[in-house]
């Protein structure tokens, strides 16, 4: 089974700084997508960010975007000029590619609490 | 485009009780999936529907069950309720499986 690391339960970063959330995944599959999901106080969890494993371009979304290390099975989110809003919790999540097979659908860290102090 | 949609979003159960919880997802998304929330075991996989068929289960309990009608809206049901059911779920949905949106989740608290 394949699990998912957020080391940092909580980061604080200054408004209009650059914050990097850290994110490590165990598995033995070659082919499978990455995700960051943000969750405001409201609850509903938005989707940020997508990679695909196959590709070694890392994706970028405005201001966020990731460092993709496949063979380190690393999966960072980089969050440049934090915004106030930017505050919540941070969550990597893992999906296997081949879905419909037993999958377990996405595959979540435990969280990352993102502080953004004005 | 409306998003996903789940009703009802706040409701308290008595343990033993039964519920049903409702899932809209986007238009033209065929595939729905529901998670569980909790502080202690953080976000957890239940079941994904794709076209009325369940397509991969996570490791709960018989009495968590789900089922997806042809119009792709979803329940999913958790019989005899326990305390440690009280969660937020969370439903969301995909038009390639692959690209997965929530709505604003249940808040289901048994007592």
């Amino acid at each position: 089974a394949q699990t998912v690391t957020q080391s940092q339960p909580e980061m604080s970063v200054q408004e209009a700084e650059t914050v990097t959330l850290s994110c490590t995944y165990d598995t033995s599959e070659s082919d499978y997508y990455l995700f960051w999901y943000k969750q405001p106080p409201s609850r509903q969890m938005i989707l940020v960010i997508r990679q695909e494993a196959y590709k070694q371009q890392n994706a970028t979304e405005n201001r966020f975007s990731v460092n993709f290390q496949k063979a380190a099975k690393s999966f960072s989110l980089k969050i440049s000029d934090s915004q106030l809003g930017d505050a919540a919790m941070y969550f990597c999540a893992y999906r296997s590619f081949y879905s419909g097979g037993g999958a377990d659908g996405l595959t979540f860290g435990k969280g990352t609490h993102l502080i953004i102090q004005p | 485009k409306a998003g996903v949609t789940q009703t009802p979003r706040y409701l308290i159960k008595t343990r033993g009780q039964q519920v049903t919880l409702s899932c809209s997802p986007i238009s033209g998304h065929r595939s729905v999936s529901w998670y569980q929330q909790t502080p202690g075991q953080g976000l957890q996989f239940l079941f994904e529907y794709f076209s009325e068929t369940q397509r991969n289960k996570g490791n709960f309990p018989g009495r968590f069950s789900g089922r997806q009608f042809s119009n792709s809206r979803s329940e999913m049901n958790v019989s005899t309720l326990e305390l440690g059911d009280s969660a937020l779920y969370l439903c969301a949905s995909s038009l390639d499986g692959n690209t997965i949106y929530f709505g604003e989740g249940s808040w289901l608290t048994v007592v």
